[in-house]
């Protein structure tokens, strides 16, 4: 099982929008609805954010999107604000009932 | 509220017997979700380690843990475990209990615990 690759970082300003693309293969990502996506801040757990794709868990703000494309998933923050800094991880289920991340992609708000 | 509570990390010598790490679950019906361990070496991504059903009676392992790593749950005592054994250095890692999701697929983390760290060194 391959991580699924994503840049290593983003950068935008405040109010800017910025997206997290998240790459894999026929075998997972494109084989299957079942991408989500976690926010990571420094020296703490992971935040659940998106799932199945483009759902969001109650609480989690609407400026947070996702969106697929074939083999490559996207996470698309709108509205940026300094608390979104954070590192961000894609992850998606890959048949035979096992999982894959990404890599992780640190996003920096200029 | 979700809380998930993980113990057992420590420092532990390459090839030294083997490890235990528990997660205490609260706050859900924990029999009726199955559980995860995700783990983070430091500075690094998130790797997805192993993941059990609700029952008990299914087990999933990444390829780079089987046959080391035995997930396992006790569901009267709403507790998670993960035993490690053959400890090698690339093992060191902040060890995440997570509850899978209880949308359609079930195939997300949605609460996490806060990690406990496994050091493998001499």
């Amino acid at each position: 099982q391959s991580a699924l690759t994503q840049p290593a970082s983003v950068s935008g300003s405040p109010g800017q929008s910025i997206t997290i693309s998240c790459t894999g293969t026929s075998s997972d990502v494109g084989g299957y609805n079942l991408v989500s996506w976690y926010q990571q801040h420094p020296g703490k757990a992971p935040k659940f954010m998106i799932y199945e794709v483009n759902k969001r868990p109650s609480g989690v703000s609407n400026r947070f999107s996702g969106s697929k494309s074939g083999d490559t998933a996207s996470l698309t923050i709108s509205g940026l604000q300094a608390e979104d800094e954070a590192d961000y991880y894609c992850c998606s289920y890959a048949g035979s009932s096992s999982l894959v991340f990404g890599g992780g992609t640190k996003l920096t708000v200029l | 509220e979700v809380q998930l509570l993980e113990s057992g990390g420590g420092l532990v010598q390459p090839g030294g017997g083997s490890l235990r790490l528990s997660c205490a679950a609260s706050g859900f019906t924990f029999s009726s979700y199955a559980m995860s361990w995700v783990r983070q070496a430091p500075g690094k991504g998130l790797e997805w380690v192993s993941t059990i059903s609700d029952s008990g009676g299914s087990t999933y392992d990444a390829d780079s843990v089987k046959g080391r790593f035995i997930i396992s749950r006790d569901n009267s005592k709403d507790t998670l475990y993960l035993q490690i054994k053959s400890l090698r250095a690339e093992d060191t890692a902040v060890y995440y209990c997570a509850k899978m999701g209880q949308y359609s697929s079930g195939w997300e983390f949605d609460n996490w615990g806060q990690g406990t760290l496994v050091t493998v060194s001499s």
